[in-house]
């Protein structure tokens, strides 16, 4: 069984740029959700995705937007980068919706550095 | 809103010694609590959770919390630390308000004297 994995695992990109992040769940699971952590901080929910539907979303504006595919893995994109982009994203996977009851495997994250 | 506080940006212990670490939330009805911990490159794993009933939970690694009501605490206990314990770890409670999504503390690095 392997666990969540994410691609790449660094990024430089300049502002006004366009990424992709990629996130494969863990074998059974059909929920990934995304999380940013800005460096010295604790994660900040971004967006859910359950059976390939957004199942719930943070504050983080329209430009921060996701995928999930049959197979349950994931994108995160994000348009227009901004400097306060700079952060670790978290992918996590689970067997259910939400944060509770369901527990959530992350992935060793990407991060991004906006120049 | 629900809220999660950890007081300690830092803490150092020295290898042997005994562990707490604080964690305070703000919520209305009883939360759903957990303790994760971040190593360097690696991904957050889940030290132990609090749902219901007793009060005091056991983890992995040896850890154990409390949930105190009256406090709005659930602080991370462990008798002995190992220098393999240094990383940061995190609080974080369900968001019930929220489509039961995690709001995360900001963390608490752990520092291990030899």
């Amino acid at each position: 069984e392997t666990g969540v994995t994410q691609s790449p695992t660094h990024l430089i990109k300049t502002r006004g740029q366009q990424v992709t992040l990629r996130c494969s769940s863990q074998s059974g699971h059909n929920t990934v959700s995304w999380y940013q952590q800005a460096l010295g901080q604790g994660p900040q929910f971004i967006f859910q995705y359950y059976r390939e539907e957004e199942n719930g979303r943070g504050n983080f504006p329209p430009r921060f937007s996701g995928l999930q595919f049959p197979n349950y893995s994931s994108e995160l994109n994000v348009n227009a980068l901004e400097l306060d982009d700079s952060a670790l994203y978290l992918c996590a996977s689970s067997l259910g919706a939400g944060g509770g009851e369901n527990e959530q495997f992350f992935g060793p994250g990407t991060r991004l550095t906006v120049l | 809103a629900q809220s999660v506080t950890q007081p300690d940006i830092h803490i150092t212990v020295s290898e042997g010694a005994s562990l707490e670490l604080r964690c305070n939330y703000s919520y209305g009805a009883t939360p759903y609590l957990f303790w994760y911990v971040q190593s360097p490159g690696q991904g957050l794993q889940l030290l132990l959770k609090y749902f219901s009933g007793d009060t005091l939970v056991q983890g992995i690694k040896g850890f154990e919390a409390e949930f105190k009501r009256s406090q709005s605490s659930f602080n991370l206990r462990k008798p002995s630390v190992h220098w393999s314990d240094a990383a940061e770890y995190f609080c974080a409670v369900v968001a019930l308000d929220s489509n039961y999504q995690l709001i995360w503390g900001a963390g608490t690095k752990l520092i291990i004297k030899p």
